[in-house]
């Protein structure tokens, strides 16, 4: 069965920390995997898109790594900020275009 | 990128009656779309995949009676929650892919579907 795990699954940290969001998919024949974020009753934010040949992408203050061979990506942000707050989701995507997302880690980031 | 396009993005409903979501791809040929539901503080869920032109395949679980899945064209897909309950309240979202979007879906802003 394809699953995706997040961890945590909640995180507070003050501002200005750097910070690491965890992600693992048991099946590792994916297409591609994809950072989103999301705010409280809001739709998705696709932040980073890492192919699978690829092993890591980068974005401002945010860089996602992929090890295919262990399962695992990390979403790295940098010099956190308040406006960062919101639930991230981790989603793999598999033959057919069908797209498993781990179940996110909420961050609060504290002024 | 692909630009998706959800409407409405937010609709309560009388319990019994039905509502229709649509999921518009706006610059390509959308092949296939995808609904998911997300339940509050859950992760999303997928619920069926529509390709252009043929009937949707459900997932475990998922009832196609109450959830109607419409992929008529290449640019539109429609989700209709016939005779919603309370408990059909939730974030419903849809994505696309297509030819020429290397792997790479596009999901909609989501619509939120509140049955009182």
């Amino acid at each position: 069965k394809q699953e995706v795990t997040q961890i945590p699954a909640a995180l507070s940290v003050p501002e200005g920390e750097n910070l690491v969001l965890n992600c693992s998919f048991t099946d590792s024949a994916i297409y591609n995997l994809q950072w989103f974020r999301q705010d409280p009753g809001k739709g998705l934010t696709s932040l980073l898109l890492i192919q699978s040949s690829q092993r890591e992408q980068t974005s401002g203050r945010l860089n996602a790594s992929l090890d295919k061979s262990s399962g695992r990506s990390t979403l790295y942000i940098a010099a956190s900020q308040p406006g960062d707050s919101a639930t991230y989701l981790c989603a793999c995507t598999y033959g057919g275009f069908k797209t498993i997302f781990g179940a996110g880690t909420r961050l609060f980031v504290k002024a | 990128g692909a630009v998706v396009s959800q409407h409405p993005s937010w609709v309560i409903c009388k319990s019994g009656t039905s509502v229709k979501i649509e999921c518009r791809s706006l610059d390509f040929q959308a092949t296939t779309m995808f609904w998911y539901r997300q339940f509050p503080k859950q992760s999303l869920m997928l619920m069926a995949t529509s390709n252009e032109g043929s009937k949707a395949t459900y997932e475990q679980g998922v009832e196609k009676d109450k959830f109607l899945i419409n992929h008529a064209s290449l640019t539109l897909s429609t989700l209709t929650v016939t005779s919603a309950h309370p408990e059909d309240s939730s974030f419903y979202i849809c994505s696309v892919t297509g030819r020429g979007l290397n792997t790479e879906a596009f999901f909609g802003q989501g619509t939120r579907l509140t049955v009182v």
